[in-house]
């Protein structure tokens, strides 16, 4: 089983659709999390740090749920521009082994 | 300021020749880690740095693969040997200790592919 794993996809939807990712991990001791995006052949980029008690950018919304293992990714209002992968990333103890999952691909249609 | 830098961009290199990729952190950024992206595939982690130490190389996929960090900053990334399964983006990622921030900033990558 992976450490990290997310909704394989891809994702297709309209502008102005809302969509949610997926991603569980596996070590209970995993301290931080976070939503990095990477666009085609491009390197990843932070999109946002997931706290506990779960964060809103925008039109982004970051949930943890540490008793299930579980953190989600809302976006509202899907735009062109959000067209990219979505990585679900864990930060294990100690602070520096650094997790990524697979990513989600997402497609958002005019 | 400057941003993370790699080189070469693109390699090409014969299977059974060495390679050597280079990164230039961030100018401060104490940590430095080394990824691999197979195509169509997310990050595999190959190894962290802080300063010059490796407290982790449990991420490197055989003994062909090495790396070091001289000075706190620039790091190499060695294979020897290579095979035609080490074709890869190799992406080298730093990050600051200030605070709370766990931030990695990404270099543009190396696309390695042995023939």
């Amino acid at each position: 089983r992976k450490e990290v794993e997310q909704d394989p996809g891809p994702f297709n939807v309209p502008e102005g659709a809302t969509v949610a990712f997926n991603c569980t991990y596996s070590n209970s001791a995993s301290q931080s999390f976070f939503w990095y995006r990477q666009d085609c052949r491009k390197e990843p980029k932070l999109l946002m740090s997931v706290y506990s008690s779960g964060n809103e950018d925008g039109r982004f919304t970051a949930q943890l749920n540490r008793a299930s293992q579980y953190i989600s990714l809302l976006i509202r209002d899907s735009k062109l521009s959000d067209s990219a992968t979505y990585l679900c990333v864990v930060l294990n103890t100690g602070g520096f082994k650094t997790i990524f999952g697979a990513g989600t691909r997402l497609f958002v249609k005019a | 300021g400057a941003g993370v830098s790699q080189s070469p961009s693109n390699k090409v290199t014969e299977k059974g020749k060495d390679v050597e990729l280079r990164c230039d952190p961030i100018s401060g950024h104490t940590a430095l880690y080394w990824y691999r992206q197979s195509l169509g595939q997310g990050l595999e982690f190959l190894i962290y740095f802080q300063g010059n130490s490796a407290p982790d190389k449990s991420g490197l996929p055989s003994d062909r693969f090495s790396a070091e960090r001289t000075g706190g900053s620039v790091s190499t990334l060695t294979i020897q040997r290579t095979q035609q399964e080490d074709s890869a983006v190799y992406l080298c990622a730093s990050r600051g200790l200030a605070g709370y921030s766990y931030e990695q900033y990404f270099g543009p990558g190396t696309r390695l592919t042995v023939t």
